[in-house]
């Protein structure tokens, strides 16, 4: 599994966009960049996923740099409901995710 | 909007005894996991089913866990004789297909072992 580097916590004010990175410089070549988040009290929930293109969703998009050797998830407008542990995940579907301490993202209202 | 379905949502169980716990998969779903994280935690792997195998496992789930799908509905985690270190929230999760997409998270599961 490629590891990965997150910030452990970040703060955000609420309707201003956030821009949350991940280090994963051991990625393999066919590892998908997968972002998920954990809402307190909930199971892992889905955000959004790439290769190499940047994406986007009707909940985040997602930067992947030229050498993918690092991503960021960006919410565009943060919400009161977008806090959470947001984890980014490099692997192939079907194999294990392993979920590392992530980054605690705190909205400011 | 489909959904992985857990039962029971919390168990109370004595140290010793066996505990089921009931994961219904999204229908077309084709490989299924459970997770499980201890409070205040890290999410950790615990195994991956495809195929009506076991296709990867984590130095957690050792001789007192099993899973199975009896059914070909629930898939289910056994823990033979449940530890107080069992105690934890366990998430199942389901996918379609293997490569990239999104793996669907159940509600969890919570356990408490006296």
């Amino acid at each position: 599994d490629a590891k990965t580097t997150q910030p452990n916590s970040m703060e955000s004010n609420e309707e201003e966009p956030v821009h949350l990175p991940c280090n994963h410089s051991t990625i393999s070549g066919t590892d998908y960049i997968h972002w998920y988040r954990q809402l307190p009290s909930q199971g892992p929930e889905y955000v959004i996923h790439g290769l190499t293109s940047n994406v986007n969703n009707r909940m985040a998009s997602l930067a992947i740099a030229e050498d993918r050797k690092s991503s960021t998830l960006i919410l565009h407008r943060a919400t009161l409901r977008d806090a959470a542990v947001y984890y980014c995940i490099p692997t192939l579907t079907g194999n294990q995710f392993y979920f590392g301490t992530g980054t605690s993202l705190t909205v400011i209202p | 909007e489909p959904e992985v379905t857990q039962t029971p949502s919390h168990q109370v169980t004595q140290m010793g005894q066996e505990v089921i716990l009931r994961c219904v998969p999204i229908s077309n779903h084709l490989y299924f996991y459970w997770y499980r994280q201890i409070l205040g935690q890290k999410v950790e792997f615990l195994v991956s089913f495809y195929n009506n195998e076991i296709s990867e496992k984590s130095e957690i789930f050792d001789d007192q866990f099993s899973v199975e799908r009896p059914d070909g509905s629930n898939f289910t985690l056994k823990i033979r004789s449940t530890k107080l270190e069992d105690s934890a929230m366990y998430f199942c999760a389901t996918t379609r297909g293997y490569g990239a997409g999104e793996l669907f998270f159940g509600e969890g599961s919570r356990l408490t072992v006296l």
